[in-house]
């Protein structure tokens, strides 16, 4: 399968600052891309979809504000997460597909956030 | 939405099949049937995925009853690297909602 990489894959910080996590397609054009949130022993939620050049689409009840994503070429996504808090801490995931239709969608490895 | 309803958990010994159910029963024609799985700590692993035929690759088999309404995901001889957490997921658009999974051990 094609493979989707994230940066960092672990980032500690305090509570009031941003980060920004970095999902690339290293050998696919992903027009289409995905945010997910994954707490302790649950699933993944869906938080945002995002299409190339285009603003991004968000979950009911995901602040736009708090969690900017970016889509701004067909190998590159960025989750910035402002003025992170404990509760943010979660491990992020993002996916991608290739088209508008694509058949397979895939993940990155994940970036595991820990807001002090 | 098409929901999905899987067992919480399941046991295979090392070796044998491993068969995974999923009940779809509200999935509309067009909807495809996918399933992923999750090691502990990594992003989810794409696996398989049909509409209406059985699917096979080189990693497992999908069967999905005549009906539609429900599908097995079949590991042919399950190893102990096969334990993770299997979803089984009806896409809607382009969306891939996860469900709550199956977490499937494989004991030696």
């Amino acid at each position: 399968g094609a493979v989707v990489s994230q940066h960092p894959s672990r980032v500690i910080c305090k509570s009031g600052t941003s980060v920004k996590i970095e999902c690339r397609s290293l050998d696919f054009q992903a027009t289409t891309m995905f945010w997910y949130r994954q707490f302790p022993k649950q699933s993944l939620m869906l938080m945002a979809t995002s299409n190339e050049g285009s603003k991004a689409t968000y979950e009911q009840g995901v602040e736009k504000d708090k969690f900017l994503i970016n889509h701004a070429s067909l190998t590159l996504s960025t989750l910035t997460v402002t003025s992170a808090h404990p509760e943010d801490s979660s491990f992020y995931i993002c996916g991608g597909g290739q088209g508008i239709s694509y058949n397979e969608q895939f993940f990155g490895p994940g970036t595991r956030l820990t807001v002090l | 939405d098409a929901k999905t309803t899987q067992p919480t958990s399941m046991d295979c010994a090392e070796g044998r099949a491993a068969n995974l159910p999923c009940n779809h029963s509200t999935i509309s024609g067009n909807e495809y049937v996918y399933w992923y799985r999750q090691i502990h700590s990594q992003g989810p692993q794409y696996i398989i995925h049909g509409l209406k035929n059985n699917e096979t690759n080189e990693m497992a088999s999908l069967i999905i009853t005549e009906d539609r309404k429900s599908s097995t995901l079949i590991l042919p001889h399950a190893t102990l690297r096969d334990t993770a957490v299997y979803y089984c997921i009806v896409r809607v658009g382009n969306d891939m909602r996860f469900g709550a999974g199956t977490r499937l051990t494989v004991k030696p």
